[in-house]
């Protein structure tokens, strides 16, 4: 069965510190999503793509974080500097945006973040 | 969905009872609603979805229910197995006509007992 490949797994680093998260799709799937989950709570979205374009990025802080879809496969996350409060679970999804499945969103296995 | 907090309601059920977790958006246009399943440290996982003309749909020891009058959709587990003990989140989102976010509800911890 596919899935949505996400590494690494785990990440630790110290406050300041540049970190990035790489995400690869179902094979076909249009859409792509980064979600951060906090402990105990439900993932939120950071940005979504639609091919390499930016579709919504209005919950992204765009002071420190971006991300980009370059051949609209693959995706990078990266938070420069990190902070604190940026430990969390950082996860991606993808859709195939057809019609009839539109928003089922298949998600990877995540990456949890440790910010020292 | 609704704002979550720190603390995850529990729901602890025993093995071979069946489960009932509950789920409340707010977003009165939200048209498509997705039930996930998480287990500690993975990703969430897609159980069964449900669009806003219907008011039920099964799958294989699931059923969705959904009342848009009162904006809540529940879950229903049948004979409830230790496998099932995860975390559960409804999500919603808007018709579009196009791939759109998700909004997470609040996430009810399962627990089953033997």
């Amino acid at each position: 069965e596919a899935e949505v490949a996400q590494s690494p797994r785990y990440k630790i680093t110290e406050k300041s510190q540049a970190v990035a998260f790489w995400c690869d799709p179902i094979s076909g799937h249009a859409t792509l999503y980064w979600y951060r989950q906090i402990l105990g709570q439900g993932p939120e979205l950071l940005v979504q793509f639609q091919d390499e374009s930016v579709v919504d990025d209005s919950q992204l802080p765009k002071d420190r974080f971006s991300a980009e879809r370059l051949k609209g496969v693959d995706s990078t996350l990266k938070i420069q500097p990190a902070e604190l409060g940026d430990s969390a679970m950082y996860l991606c999804a993808s859709s195939s945006g057809l019609a009839g499945d539109l928003n089922i969103q298949y998600f990877g296995a995540g990456t949890r973040l440790s910010v020292l | 969905g609704e704002s979550v907090g720190l603390h995850l309601p529990t729901l602890s059920v025993q093995e071979g009872d069946n489960s009932i977790i509950n789920c409340a958006y707010s977003n009165s246009a939200s048209d498509y609603f997705i039930w996930y399943k998480q287990e500690s440290g993975k990703g969430p996982q897609f159980i069964i979805d449900i669009r806003s003309n219907m008011d039920k749909r099964q799958g294989q020891r699931v059923t969705v229910l959904l009342n848009k009058t009162v904006k809540h959709l529940s879950l229903q587990i049948a004979a409830t197995q230790p496998g099932d003990s995860a975390v559960y989140f409804c999500a919603d989102t808007p018709n579009t006509g196009t791939a759109s976010k998700l909004t997470f509800g609040t996430g009810t911890r399962l627990q089953v007992t033997l």
